[in-house]
């Protein structure tokens, strides 16, 4: 059965700062893996996908790496902001429609 | 675009009651997906509908139904409220196993 960890639960940096949020899972034999965003009280919003066959992907200052061999993906964010402030949880696809597995999740604190 | 579209936001029941939460989808998805949040537990599926005129159990479906009345709407109906359903519940969308879920903003939902 398909584990996923963040670590650590809860994060507070600086502003201007950059960081890396990690992600691990026990089965490599993922077909994507997706960073999500949580803002308190709303859903999540997707920030990006990695198909298995990349290894990673970028959008403004956020770039996401895969490496399957090792079961780990880590979001970077670069020049953090107080905007920043979510939780980012990564969710792991290993095929079939029940076979997407969530972390619990990084909470990301950016003080100004 | 309204994209995936949760009602009620918040709900308050008593052990015992009943309820119907809804999901409505205009992004043309094939699958969606019923999720409950819980601290420290991750995102746990309930039920999924693979397609229009199916459903399937997820992880945790004891005191849940489904309907998948069209492609566009999916429920979710408690029959008898149990405090132990007291959570976040989070519809999402995809066009296919595998493919990214979009979700909706969650309904909060206390059983006391």
């Amino acid at each position: 059965k398909q584990e996923v960890t963040q670590i650590p639960a809860a994060l507070s940096v600086p502003e201007g700062e950059n960081l890396v949020l990690n992600c691990s899972f026990t089965d490599s034999a993922i077909y994507n893996l997706q960073w999500f965003r949580q803002d308190p009280g709303k859903g999540l919003t997707s920030l990006l996908l990695i198909q298995s066959s990349q290894r990673e992907q970028t959008s403004g200052r956020l770039n996401a790496s895969l490496d399957k061999s090792s079961g780990r993906s880590t979001l970077y964010i670069a020049a953090s902001q107080p905007g920043d402030s979510a939780t980012y949880l990564c969710a792991a696809y290993s095929g079939g429609y029940q076979k997407v597995t969530f972390g619990t999740g990084t909470k990301l604190q950016v003080i100004p | 675009n309204a994209g995936v579209t949760q009602t009620p936001k918040f709900q308050v029941l008593k052990t015992g009651q009943s309820m119907t939460l809804q999901c409505a989808q205009d992004m043309n998805h094939n699958s969606m997906y019923w999720y409950r949040q819980d601290p420290g537990m991750g995102l746990r599926l309930i039920y999924y509908s693979a397609s229009e005129g199916t459903t399937d159990k997820g992880e945790v479906p004891n005191g849940y139904n489904v309907s998948r009345l069209n492609k566009r709407e999916f429920s979710l109906r408690l029959e008898s409220a149990a405090p132990s359903q007291t959570s976040v519940y989070f519809c999402a969308g995809g066009w296919g196993a595998g493919s990214p879920l979009h979700f909706g903003n969650g309904t909060r939902l206390t059983v006391t």
